[in-house]
């Protein structure tokens, strides 16, 4: 399948702090790129959808000012996570739309730990 | 709204034997219906892909088929191997142009 790929694949900062995530796509051009949160033993929560060139649309819950997205290429979408803070410690994990198939691929995630 | 559910929730079994896993969805105005895994603490990994006009596809051992008309979907696994241990999602792709996952199957084979 094609390749999706994040970095860092972890990263524990102090709080307060803000922390840059990037997703790329390396195998196709990715009109669409989503970013999604993920807690133990639970399934993906949907935070965002990216469209190249335009804003992000949030979830209902997800604070647009404390999460920003950039996806300012078809094959980079980045996601801040601003003054970061304990409760934000979660697993980040990116996914990149195929516009020729529909198909959706993931990328590695993100453990974020913050002090 | 579309809703997933993926039955069975968990699943021990000794290795060798087939396996069914079953997913099924409320709406059936879907574009397509993807089926992946996740290993403990990674991303998710793309297993297969069925469109809304087809009605299976196969990649080595695996096995998904789509009936749209009963908002259904099965993933097969042939001969399982402790390899094969992990989460298994299916996921939903319909309106407003999100995937809709199901909470998945965690599956274990022990040898």
């Amino acid at each position: 399948g094609a390749v999706v790929s994040q970095h860092p694949s972890w990263v524990i900062c102090k709080s307060g702090t803000s922390v840059k995530i990037e997703c790329r796509s390396l195998d196709f051009q990715a009109t669409t790129m989503f970013w999604y949160r993920q807690f133990p033993k639970q399934s993906l929560m949907l935070m965002a959808t990216s469209n190249e060139g335009s804003k992000a649309t949030y979830e209902q819950g997800v604070e647009k000012d404390k999460f920003l997205i950039n996806h300012a290429s078809l094959t980079l979408s980045t996601l801040t996570v601003t003054s970061a803070h304990p409760e934000d410690s979660s697993f980040y994990i990116c996914s990149a739309r195929d516009p020729a198939i529909q198909a959706q691929y993931f990328g590695p995630g993100t453990r974020l730990t913050v002090l | 709204k579309q809703e997933v559910t993926q039955i069975p929730a968990a699943l021990s079994v000794p290795e060798g034997e087939n396996l069914v896993l079953n997913c099924s969805f409320t709406d059936s105005a879907i574009y397509n219906l993807q089926w992946f895994r996740q290993d403990p603490g990674k991303g998710l990994t793309s297993l297969l892909l069925i469109q809304s006009s087809q009605r299976e596809q196969t990649s080595g051992r695996l096995n998904a088929s789509l009936d749209k008309s009963s908002g259904r979907s099965t993933l097969y696994i042939a001969a399982s191997q402790p390899g094969d241990s992990a989460t298994y999602l299916c996921a939903a792709l319909g309106g407003y142009n999100k995937l809709i996952f199901g909470a998945g199957t965690r599956l274990a084979v022990h040898p």
